[in-house]
């Protein structure tokens, strides 16, 4: 199975302040078709996972501008450019380029 | 509204069995794959398995961890997706989510604990 290894498990971060989550996968995630399947999902307290970025840099309908996916191979990153206090959660990346998919452990998000 | 709304979770003894049943709405059931993603209590996702569309053959995929004990399949005639879980063992207990292929859809989820 392919390994999603996150970084780091945990962040803190002040108001407006800039936040970064990398993501690397123990293989390539290029499909055979040249696209790449790498997702990001936002977890708040309490709720279901939501879908931010697919494909390494799409955002998802209703997305902040804030949220921004960069990243290609195996190395990949989340972005928020100035964290609000609603950003508080788990964010989880996932890839779907191999079966089975798998997630990332998940780096938690919370306000200084 | 696209909508998935999972049923069927509860209480239920090591080695017994459990049916999860996932109503959809809001969008062509009948042509999306749809996948189950469980979340233990205090831990990450994991996905449990996958099922295509009919259209695309309607086959289905597994975790290893459920893969022998767990059967995924759909009736398009409900726009209804299930999960039978048989052969329960105490490391199954989670959150089990219904969600579109794409994940771009999720349900709330639906709670199995396993527990003698």
């Amino acid at each position: 199975d392919v390994v999603m290894t996150q970084s780091p498990l945990s962040l803190p971060v002040t108001l407006g302040q800039p936040a970064s989550i990398s993501c690397r996968s123990s293989q390539s995630l290029v499909h055979s078709n040249g696209d790449t399947y790498l997702k990001w999902f936002q977890q708040r307290p309490g709720k279901s996972p939501r879908r931010l970025i697919y494909k390494v840099s799409n955002r998802d309908s209703g997305v902040p501008d804030r949220f921004s996916g960069s990243g290609s191979g195996s190395d990949f990153t989340l972005k928020i450019s100035r964290v609000e206090a609603e950003d508080v959660g788990v964010y989880y990346c996932m890839q779907h380029t191999h079966w089975p998919r798998t997630f990332g452990q998940g780096t938690k998000v919370e306000i200084k | 509204e696209v909508q998935l709304v999972e049923s069927g979770g509860g209480l239920v003894k090591p080695g017994e069995s459990l049916r999860l049943s996932c109503a959809a709405s809001g969008f062509t059931f009948s042509s999306a794959w749809m996948t189950w993603v469980r979340q233990a209590p205090g831990k990450g996702l994991e996905v449990v398995g996958r099922i295509k569309s009919n259209t695309d053959g309607g086959t289905t995929d597994y975790a290893a961890p459920v893969k022998g004990r767990f059967a995924i399949s759909r009736d398009d005639s409900k726009n209804t997706l299930y999960l039978q879980m048989n052969s329960l063992k105490t490391e199954d207990t989670a959150v089990y989510y219904c969600v579109t292929d794409l994940m771009d859809v999720w349900g709330k989820g639906t709670t199995v604990t396993v527990s003698s």
